[in-house]
C-alpha cells in the first residue's frame, strides 16, 4: 500500500526565487489537501481538492501561492517570489470521504528554507 | 473562525502511567474528529478517529467525545518512551480540517 508522498523533501532556496511542489497522494483518493505548518503550531489550511476541482482557498493565502491539481491525480503547489516568512514545512494529505467518515493521512512533507 | 484549542503542554508522565490529552473545539457542526501524532520533524500520523458521542478504544488507546461539552479526549494507557511526542487534535465539518497548535507528551522512563 502506497502512502502519499511528496517531492522533494527539502528545499533551499533565495527570497525572490519560485518553489514549486508536488505531492502524490494514496491512488484511490480524490481529496487532496496541501497546509503549511511552522514550529510550535498545528498544520494551517492552504487549499482542497475533489478530484480536479480546487474548492476552496484559504483567505489568508496570498496571490504569489497557486496550486493545481490537472488530471485529479498528483498536484502541484507553487510559491512565486518567495519571501522569509515562507519558510515552514509544506504537508500534503489525502482523504476518500465514506458518508462522516473523512480520515486524512499526510505524506512526509517539503521542508523550505528560504535565505 | 473555527477553533481548536489544546494545552500545549508539556505533559509529563512516568512509564507505565496514564496519559490524558485534551482538546476543545467552537464549531458545533463538526462532524468527525481526529488525533493524530507528530515526532520531532516528522509529520503528523493518524492515530485515532471518532465519529459519535461516547468513548473508542483501539489498543492502548482511548478516545472520548463529548458533542455537547464540545470537547475531545485521547488516554493512552501504558504510557512508554516511544509515545513522546506532539498530539494534535483536529475537527472537520466533512470538507476542511481544522488542527489544534498541539500537546506534548514526554515520558519518562
Amino acid at each position: 500500500d502506497t502512502g502519499v508522498s511528496q517531492d522533494p523533501r527539502h528545499k533551499i532556496t533565495k527570497r525572490g526565487q519560485n518553489v514549486t511542489f508536488r505531492c502524490d497522494p494514496i491512488s484511490e483518493h480524490n481529496r487532496l489537501y496541501w497546509y503549511r505548518q511552522t514550529l510550535g503550531q498545528g498544520p494551517e489550511f492552504l487549499t482542497y481538492f475533489q478530484n480536479e476541482a480546487q474548492l476552496e482557498k484559504s483567505r489568508l493565502l496570498s496571490d504569489r501561492f497557486s496550486a493545481e491539481r490537472p488530471k485529479g491525480s498528483f498536484s502541484t503547489l507553487e510559491i512565486q517570489r518567495t519571501e522569509q516568512g515562507d519558510s515552514a514545512m509544506y504537508l500534503c494529505a489525502s482523504s476518500f470521504p465514506r458518508g462522516v467518515i473523512n480520515e486524512q493521512f499526510f505524506g512526509p512533507g517539503t521542508r523550505l528554507t528560504v535565505l | 473562525q473555527k477553533e481548536v484549542e489544546q494545552n500545549s503542554g508539556p505533559l509529563s508522565v512516568p512509564e507505565g502511567a496514564i496519559a490524558s490529552l485534551n482538546c476543545t473545539y467552537s464549531d458545533r457542526g463538526s462532524q468527525s474528529f481526529f488525533w493524530y501524532r507528530q515526532y520531532s520533524g516528522k509529520s503528523p500520523e493518524l492515530i485515532m478517529s471518532i465519529y459519535s458521542n461516547g468513548d473508542k478504544e483501539d489498543g492502548r488507546f482511548t478516545a472520548q467525545l463529548n458533542k455537547a461539552s464540545q470537547y475531545v479526549s485521547l488516554l493512552i494507557r501504558d504510557s512508554q518512551p516511544s509515545d513522546s511526542a506532539t498530539y494534535l487534535c483536529a475537527v472537520t465539518d466533512f470538507n476542511k480540517f481544522y488542527f489544534g497548535s498541539g500537546t506534548k507528551l514526554n515520558v519518562k522512563p
